[in-house]
């Protein structure tokens, strides 16, 4: 079975100052990896997600995240935050020798960016 | 949101009473889902469709129904047997390449907020 941890229920960031939300993984083949934001009463928008290649993947609003294979760990990052960027983020996987079947959510951080 | 509609936005049900939660796709995706998010659960599967006429269960399909008549359409049904439909229901669909891509992206809808009353 796989299974994502995000272990932070919260986090807060002072406006212009760089931003790590968690996540770490487990998942028995290759792992995708992917990451999607949600504002109030919204659906899922889609920043990023790790296929293979280069371990720093590049992401919608300047947004990147860091695959991390020894560590099983896929951290959301940007460099400045805005207060635009106060929202739920999620982090999900699945098995890349499995089909178009659905995807593992982690439980959501919430990311608060204060002025 | 893109092109992945959800009506209504809000929903109520009475006590034994079934309904039907409605996503439509006009971006020609072959995989349609459905989750459900709790306040600090996250999201967990409940239907998913590769292909018209074929749907799966997902982790936590009992109370639920679905159907898949069309490509675009991939209706939800909250049957009575379901104990506790209170929640925020999010419809997905995604492209499936040839034999199926564990790679694809899935493109959310806005969400419909179920409520019992």
């Amino acid at each position: 079975a796989q299974s994502v941890a995000q272990p932070e229920d919260q986090v807060n960031v002072a406006e212009g100052n760089p931003l790590t939300v968690k996540c770490t993984y487990s998942v028995s083949g290759n792992p995708y990896l992917f990451w999607y934001v949600q504002y109030p009463n919204r659906g899922l928008q889609f920043l990023l997600k790790y296929i293979t290649g280069d371990n720093l993947v590049k992401g919608s609003y300047g947004f990147e995240a860091e695959f991390n294979k020894s560590q099983t760990s896929f951290h959301l990052k940007k460099p400045s935050a805005l207060v635009s960027d106060s929202a739920l983020y999620f982090c999900a996987v699945r098995d890349g020798g499995g089909g178009a079947d659905g995807l593992t959510f982690g439980k959501g951080t919430h990311l608060i960016i204060q002025p | 949101d893109g092109g992945i509609t959800q009506s209504p936005k809000y929903l109520f049900r009475k006590e034994g009473q079934n309904v039907t939660l409605s996503c439509e796709q006009n971006l020609n995706h072959d995989a349609m889902y459905w989750y459900r998010q709790d306040p600090g659960q996250g999201l967990r599967l409940i239907y998913y469709s590769q292909i018209v006429n074929d749907f799966q269960k997902g982790d936590i399909a009992e109370g639920y129904s679905v159907s898949r008549e069309k490509k675009e359409s991939f209706p939800l049904t909250v049957t009575s047997a379901q104990k506790n439909p209170t929640a925020f229901y999010l419809c997905a669909s995604s492209m499936v390449a040839f034999g199926g891509s564990a790679s694809d992206t899935q493109y959310f809808g806005p969400g419909t907020r179920l409520t019992v009353l």
